[in-house]
């Protein structure tokens, strides 16, 4: 199993700021096989970032992945309102999937 | 327009069993991997169960083999997950989620339901 370790688990930031989340595995993920979501309360999870650094449809071009192997990057390059969430990534280079554990980004 | 439908949540005693429904449309069901995900309450993300397309191949978590099985039905285009012997952890909202249509593999989840409660206390 992949364990998926993301920091830090909260990050107090103001509107108009640069975030940027980590996400380590354990093992090296096959193919930059790994996702992002971005989770608000009482919602499901909405698709962010695939293959690593792929937007999903209908995501704004602040959002961004980048990495391989078993270090990954997501950056928000400037906080928007709407963006104060918890994020997670998640691996799937096998037909067994894990998530991190989560971030939570809130308003300084 | 991309629709999942969850129902089946509810209250039950630890050791019982409880069966999910997943009702899918706006996409063609038989052509996709499909998944649960559950969260315990105030917790993060749990991967559950994989189901290919055409049910052949199924892969669970370590902490629900043998007491959960993930189904479908393409005529029906619905996705099912039958818990038997539950536990109080196994108290979540579970989610159904797509998992892409490549033949090899489940990929990331791009669609999800809104999700239903599973509260396992007597």
């Amino acid at each position: 199993e992949i364990v998926l370790t993301q920091s830090p688990a909260t990050l107090s930031l103001s509107p108009g700021e640069r975030a940027t989340l980590s996400c380590g595995a354990s093992q090296s993920v096959s193919s930059s096989y790994l996702a992002w979501y971005q989770q608000k309360p009482g919602l499901a999870p909405r698709l962010l970032i695939y293959d690593a650094s792929s937007r999903a449809t209908g995501i704004p071009d602040r959002f961004s992945g980048s990495g391989s192997g078993t270090d990954f990057t997501l950056t928000i390059s400037r906080l928007e309102p709407e963006d104060f969430a918890v994020y997670y990534c998640q691996q799937y280079g096998s037909s067994f999937f894990t998530f991190g554990g989560g971030t939570k980004v809130e308003i300084k | 327009e991309v629709q999942l439908v969850e129902s089946g949540g509810g209250l039950v005693q630890p050791g019982g069993s409880l069966r999910l429904s997943c009702a899918a449309s706006g996409f063609t069901f038989s052509s996709y991997w499909m998944s649960w995900v559950r969260q315990a309450p105030g917790k993060g993300l749990e991967w559950v169960a994989n189901i290919k397309q055409d049910g052949s191949e199924k892969y669970y978590v370590d902490s629900v083999k043998g007491r959960f099985t993930i189904s479908r039905d393409n005529a029906k285009n619905s996705l099912y997950l039958q818990m038997n012997s539950l536990r109080a952890e196994d108290t979540a909202v579970y989610y159904c989620a797509r998992a892409g249509d490549y033949v090899w593999g489940p990929l990331f989840f791009d669609y999800w339901g809104q999700g239903t409660l599973v509260t396992v206390s007597s």
